[in-house]
């Protein structure tokens, strides 16, 4: 059972644009959510959360929001640099653990 | 300093044998974890150890044996190798086992079965 779902699998932006990455889930018991970041041949690295009591956290060019009653997520870059290309994993936790989706590559052109 | 390191980064081995990973942290962190990213890039849990206890189990099979000699490291045994086990798995620490903790990976093992 995928509980959390990422449904788009690659997205291209160009420099200085807005970067959007969605991700939906359906455990209504989750109440933190995190997206990681990567790049090839490293691990994950933590970029940005945010609680199920808040609706949005912003944290230089990152800001989360979740719609609870949609079980919906998103991770908005602004500007996007080349610098960002990478993978990007939200994640959902509850019960000390914690469950990702597939990933969305992120792909920022000059 | 490499905060969550890994040995071996790649590892290729024939079905049937029998393999360890090793992950050690420096970060002083009390728990660890296990992730497998198969090849539809799923991400999941395998199991996590608080101060060198199991608190997390996820429904693995029981030829993967973690052991954790003490909280800075977390190993992971697997027997009789098959197929299926292909994948990159990732060691992870996080200071507690709370919800809330960040958690820091290592850089991933490719593990090949032939």
């Amino acid at each position: 059972d995928q509980q959390v779902k990422q449904n788009s699998p690659s997205l291209s932006v160009q420099e200085g644009r807005i970067s959007i990455l969605n991700c939906d889930y359906t455990n209504s018991m989750f109440d933190y959510f995190l997206w990681y970041k990567k790049y090839p041949a490293e691990g994950p690295t933590f970029l940005i959360s945010i609680s199920s009591i808040k609706d949005k956290n912003e944290d230089g060019r990152f800001t989360v929001f979740l719609n609870k009653s949609a079980k919906h997520l998103s991770l908005h870059i602004v500007p996007s640099q080349p610098g960002d290309s990478a993978v990007y994993f939200c994640g959902s936790r509850g019960f000390q653990k914690l469950v990702f989706g597939t990933g969305t590559r992120l792909l920022v052109s000059p | 300093d490499t905060a969550v390191s890994q040995t071996p980064k790649y590892l290729v081995t024939q079905m049937g044998n029998d393999k360890s990973i090793k992950c050690e942290q420096n970060l002083g962190h009390d728990t660890m974890y296990w992730y497998k990213q198969d090849s539809k890039k799923f991400l999941k849990i395998m199991f996590s150890y608080n101060n060198k206890e199991l608190i997390i189990n996820e429904t693995v099979p029981n030829r993967f044996s973690p052991k954790s000699p003490d909280k800075a490291h977390l190993n992971l045994h697997i027997n009789s190798l098959e197929l299926g086990d292909s994948a990159v798995y990732f060691c992870a620490s996080s200071p507690t086992s709370r919800s809330t903790d960040t958690q820091y990976f290592g850089p991933g093992t490719r593990l090949t079965v032939l």
